[in-house]
């Protein structure tokens, strides 16, 4: 089984620019979770999926950020325009069916963004 | 919102030595998970721990939960380089206002286990 895909796996702009993370959940995983990592911090939960509508997306900035997961497959996470603060690893997860809390989340390999 | 407090925040041993690392909160868990997260990579679920007082093993790695549902450690025995990476521990929220699914995370314990 693939696990979950993540593009770009770096990527380096300048503060103003704007940016946007593809991610690719595993086959057939209805939830999908977006994460903001800052470098020393635990994970921190932007936006959840359920198929393509948001369950939770209290704690993504909307001024300047975005995701759409449009056909309940993948989804992009775009940052417009980035600020220095938003320099992290942004992690995609998936979960297989409805999320439960005994689910198990599966995570991709992360974007690493670098905002100069 | 769950506040997990983990510790140590930093761990540097010898291979070969034992070490155990904390997750604590002043909430009660419905559930508790550990993961560990390697450089460059996603973290990666170990453990997960629903009952107080529940002790599961993996390997060399012994994993608690407290008997009052707020707190958990994990225990690595022989610890070895391959052991190396940032221990996360997350829970999905005792709380029912908690969005289903939607996972906390502690700040983590970075091990560095030197051969």
């Amino acid at each position: 089984e693939a696990g979950v895909a993540q593009s770009p796996r770096y990527k380096i702009i300048e503060k103003r620019q704007s940016v946007a993370f593809w991610c690719n959940p595993i086959s057939g995983h209805a939830t999908l979770y977006w994460y903001q990592q800052i470098l020393g911090q635990g994970p921190k939960l932007l936006i959840q999926f359920q198929n393509n509508g948001v369950v939770d997306d209290s704690q993504l900035p909307k001024d300047r950020f975005s995701a759409e997961r449009l056909k309940g497959v993948d989804s992009t996470l775009k940052i417009q325009p980035a600020k220095l603060e938003d320099s992290a690893v942004y992690l995609c997860a998936s979960t297989r069916e409805q999320a439960a809390d005994t689910d198990t989340q599966y995570f991709g390999p992360g974007t690493r963004l670098t905002v100069l | 919102t769950q506040l997990l407090e983990q510790s140590p925040q930093f761990l540097s041993i010898q291979e070969g030595e034992n070490l155990t690392v904390y997750c604590n909160s002043s909430s009660v868990f419905s559930s508790l998970q550990w993961y560990r997260q390697e450089p460059g990579e996603g973290p990666v679920l170990l453990v997960t721990v629903v009952t107080g007082g529940e002790v599961k093993k993996l390997k060399r790695l012994t994993f608690q939960f407290g008997d009052a549902r707020k707190d958990s450690s994990l225990h690595i025995t022989a610890a070895q380089p391959g052991d190396t990476g940032l221990y996360l521990c997350a829970s999905h929220g005792a709380d029912r206002g908690s969005t289903l699914g939607r996972l906390y995370f502690g700040r983590g314990t970075q091990l560095t286990v030197w051969p």
